[in-house]
């Protein structure tokens, strides 16, 4: 596609329930990021992955959360036992170049409400 | 210290006038910078990048970075009522395994027409 997609747009969940978040990514870009948005708050970093490297994971939050990349494209970002502290909006980034110097292109997130 | 500061107060301005945002950082490390505009249940937008040092225009918009003083700016001339949204900067050091974007907290501007 042309842009960064995700999907659901929106989650309602209830507490204690697990809920996955995907990403599909521009084509080409080796690079793929996940951050969390609170209200009021910043972008909150969770976890980075640049091609066939080990992502890097020292954003994520808790074990509950976890994240995979299948084939350097699609992502999907896995929340097991959800709480309320999860609610918030998850962004998903793509970047097309190994080494900085390149912008990174945002979807336009998953809003997830852990009820 | 947080990595990237942002003061997050809203900015309200009349149309027209000229918007200032700013952020300091503490890693010296970094040297892509980087500006988003994020409007409301949207996802940001990329609306300036920087290499290093130094200004670049792009229209109405002005991005300097001074890394002497780790301190990076965004002014908005001839501000319009589209204007309003939420700013973030973003910075990152570059570089193979150390891409990880550092955000501001973002400012919300408001024009007033």
């Amino acid at each position: 596609g042309a842009g960064v997609s995700q999907s659901p747009s929106n989650k309602v969940t209830e507490k204690g329930k697990d809920v996955e978040l995907r990403c599909d990514p521009i084509s080409g870009h080796t690079a793929l990021y996940w951050y969390r948005q609170s209200l009021g708050q910043g972008l909150e970093f969770l976890i980075y992955f640049q091609g066939n490297s080990a992502p890097d994971k020292s954003g994520l939050p808790s074990d509950r959360f976890s994240a995979e990349r299948t084939g350097g494209s699609v992502s999907t970002l896995t929340i097991q036992r959800t709480q309320q502290e999860d609610s918030a909006v998850y962004l998903c980034a793509s970047r097309t170049r190994i080494s900085g110097g390149t912008e990174a292109f945002f979807g336009q997130g998953t809003r997830l409400t852990v009820v | 210290q947080k990595e990237v500061e942002q003061d997050p107060g809203p900015l309200s301005v009349p149309e027209g006038a000229i918007v200032s945002l700013n952020c300091t950082y503490s890693n010296s490390a970094f040297q892509y910078f980087m500006w988003y505009r994020q409007y409301s249940r949207k996802g940001p937008e990329l609306l300036m990048y920087t290499y290093s040092s130094g200004n670049k225009e792009d229209g109405r918009f002005t991005a300097q970075v001074d890394k002497s003083s780790k301190y990076i700016s965004l002014f908005i001339r001839d501000s319009q009522p589209s204007d309003s949204a939420t700013y973030l900067c973003a910075m990152s050091a570059g570089g193979y395994g150390n891409n990880r974007l550092a955000f501001g907290k973002g400012n919300q501007v408001v024009v007033i027409p």
